[in-house]
């Protein structure tokens, strides 16, 4: 199966701040998915991207399908962003997501 | 309108019961999947359904069963319970069984075994 490793492992960031996640693939995927893993342990779907980039509010993301590699971006981060952003993917053939290790970040006020 | 709602959020139970989790999904999809977390938040699939026929079926051990009624439900029964199995477990769905499919999870599971 693929390999998902994700990158930093922790992040402490000052509010305000801007920061960059990244998750790099073994093997090509056709689904690719970030999630937030909020301090309440819920799962919550940020971006489904394949490909390409795609923009909600102060969170970006850009998938470089050729290149095997995802980037998150966090902008003016705020105390609600602390928790764990994961990434995961799955190949072509198959449709079960495998997971990074996450990144776990914390928003300092 | 909960899409993927997972019962009970907690649960606490002494090693060698047996218990069983419930997962529900109103989205449509015909993919469902059970997922763990262990405690250093790593997460696994463990079970993969589409449209009640098992698909995926990793490395766990039989004394977990997963078992699907019809396409929006995918239960998990889990016999003889030992302290290893504490973790929390997801539940999710999809559509479609091809990988182009985005993927959207329960509030998840919280096993204790004591």
């Amino acid at each position: 199966g693929i390999q998902v490793e994700q990158s930093p492992p922790d992040l402490i960031l000052q509010e305000g701040a801007n920061s960059t996640l990244r998750c790099n693939f073994s093997d090509s995927v056709n689904n690719l998915q970030w999630f937030h893993q909020n301090p309440w342990g819920q799962l919550i779907n940020l971006f489904y991207i394949p490909s390409g980039t795609k923009q909600n509010g102060r969170l970006s993301a850009t998938t470089v399908a050729t290149e095997r590699y995802s980037l998150l971006y966090i902008s003016s981060s705020q105390t609600t962003d602390s928790g764990v952003y994961f990434c995961a993917g799955a190949k072509a053939a198959g449709n079960k997501l495998t997971f990074g290790g996450g990144t776990r970040v914390l928003v300092k006020p | 309108d909960t899409a993927v709602s997972q019962t009970p959020k907690y649960l606490v139970t002494q090693m060698g019961n047996d218990k069983s989790i419930k997962c529900e999904q109103n989205l449509g999809h015909d993919t469902m999947y059970w997922y763990k977390q262990d405690s250093k938040k790593f997460l696994k699939i463990m079970f993969s359904y589409n449209n009640k026929e098992l698909i995926i079926n990793e490395t766990v051990p039989n004394r977990f069963s997963p078992k699907s009624p019809d396409k929006a439900h995918l239960n998990l029964h889990i016999n003889s319970l030992e302290l290893g199995d504490s973790a929390v477990y997801f539940c999710a769905s999809s559509r479609g069984q091809g990988a182009s499919s985005e993927a959207f999870f329960g509030q998840g599971t919280r096993l204790t075994v004591v």
